[in-house]
């Protein structure tokens, strides 16, 4: 039982280049989330998912994109990157009312 | 909306010390409430819970009681350790909604 895994674990892109971060999570779970965290501003929440095929917007969206296709992935995409997106990208996921259960992060620099 | 409002760190005590971190939530219902532990380098790990009025929360000696009339969830911990030293966020979540974080705290734990 791995639990909720991220892939990369660092990346280095250019401005403007696109990638996607991978979360996939084993315990069955409905919710997936997407969270950022910089210093000094904790935990923003960027998108969401109650289940699969859905998805939904959280508290900083603007210039990233994510799908649910399959319920044990949640894919976070980045089209045009910008050194604002410089950050650590956290994954979650939780079943219903439960506990949230995160994975260990992907630190993003941006060029 | 529901928030949650944590101390500023960061917080520094010396082994032994007894540690306190304040939290207070807003929420117009009755929340689930939650301490997360960040360890260097890491993502989050779930310390305790507490899911309804006068539940206390306890794991690794850290212990944490849900106070509705204050709406309060402070973290405590008799003697802390270097290996204590962490960020811990205080969060909580209200049914299928997403769940709310404060900024976190930062302990620091000198021998």
């Amino acid at each position: 039982n791995a639990g909720v895994t991220q892939t990369p674990k660092f990346r280095v892109l250019k401005t403007g280049q696109s990638m996607t971060l991978l979360c996939a999570q084993d315990m069955n779970h409905e919710y997936m989330y997407w969270y950022r965290q910089d210093p000094g501003m904790g935990l923003r929440l960027i998108h969401y998912s109650v289940g699969e095929g859905t998805t939904a917007k959280g508290e900083v969206p603007d210039g990233y994109n994510v799908s649910r296709l399959k319920k044990q992935n949640f894919l976070l995409g980045l089209e045009s990157a910008a050194p604002s997106q410089t950050s650590v990208y956290f994954c979650a996921s939780r079943m219903m009312t439960d506990t949230q259960y995160f994975g260990p992060g992907t630190r993003l620099t941006v060029l | 909306g529901d928030s949650v409002t944590q101390m500023e760190g960061p917080v520094t005590l010396s082994e032994e010390a007894f540690l306190t971190i304040n939290c207070t939530y807003t929420a117009t219902g009755y929340p689930s409430l939650f301490w997360y532990v960040q360890y260097p380098g890491e993502g989050l790990q779930l310390l305790l819970k507490a899911t309804k009025a006068d539940d206390k929360g306890s794991n690794k000696g850290f212990e944490a009681t849900y106070r509705k009339e204050t709406t309060s969830f402070h973290l405590e911990k008799g003697s802390v350790q270097v290996s204590d030293s962490a960020v811990y966020f205080c969060a909580l979540v209200q049914g299928y909604s997403t769940l709310t974080f404060g900024k976190g705290t930062m302990l620091l734990v000198s021998p």
